[in-house]
């Protein structure tokens, strides 16, 4: 079984530039989640995806950042303008369903912001 | 406001011994406990959990000992084996919305 996969793995960009992280969750996976972790710091949760329905956004600064899941599947993850303190790894994981479902996790997309 | 705190950012053991991870966190409504093991390059792996129902679970070499009334919980890895070099990080949840709450990672360097 294919696992979670990410693109890109690394990226370097310069501040107020824009940048796009995409993630394709295991097959049949119906919640998606997008965590960001900074160095020294365990993983944030950004937002949650129940198929393609957020669940959670609580946490996503919205006046830079977005994400969507327009077919229930792939995720894209945006940043426009990008930060200094954006400089980060951008996990994807998904689960079988939400709730306390086990969170499988791809290897994640490494942005620096300079 | 750090909800869930790894205070010792590493640790060194030697192999075929005990490694002890521990991890303390302040919000009483969490009521389920997980650690995550990651390589480096690798996203992180589920390695065991436990519910606030119960004071141990164990799982092969690895056993996880929940303390409520210290808000405190240990991960045991008998014996230390090469492979388990890795960052341990602990997680919890509460009911009210099963969101993880991470804490900051323990890296475990196994020494031959």
């Amino acid at each position: 079984e294919a696992g979670v996969a990410q693109s890109p793995r690394y990226k370097i960009i310069e501040k107020r530039q824009s940048v796009a992280f995409w993630c394709n969750p295991i097959s049949g996976h119906a919640t998606l989640y997008w965590y960001q972790q900074i160095l020294g710091q365990g993983p944030k949760l950004l937002i949650q995806f129940q198929n393609n329905g957020v669940v959670d956004d609580s946490q996503l600064p919205k006046d830079r950042f977005s994400a969507e899941r327009l077919k229930g599947v792939d995720s894209t993850l945006k940043i426009q303008p990008a930060k200094l303190e954006d400089s980060a790894v951008y996990l994807c994981a998904s689960s079988l369903s939400t709730g306390r479902s086990e969170q499988f996790f791809g290897p994640g997309t490494r942005l620096t912001v300079l | 406001d750090q909800q869930v705190k790894q205070n010792s950012p590493s640790l060194s053991v030697q192999e075929g011994r005990i490694s002890i991870l521990n991890c303390d966190y302040t919000n009483s409504m969490f009521d389920y406990f997980l650690w995550y093991k990651k390589y480096p390059a690798e996203g992180p792996t589920f390695l065991i959990s436990i519910s606030s129902i119960k004071d141990k679970n164990e799982d092969g070499r690895f056993t996880v000992f929940l303390n409520k009334s210290a808000k405190h919980l240990s991960l045991h890895i008998v014996p230390s084996q090469p492979g388990d070099s890795a960052v341990y990080f602990c997680a919890a949840s509460a009911t009210s919305n099963y969101q993880l709450i991470w804490g900051a990672g323990t890296k475990l360097i196994i020494k031959p």
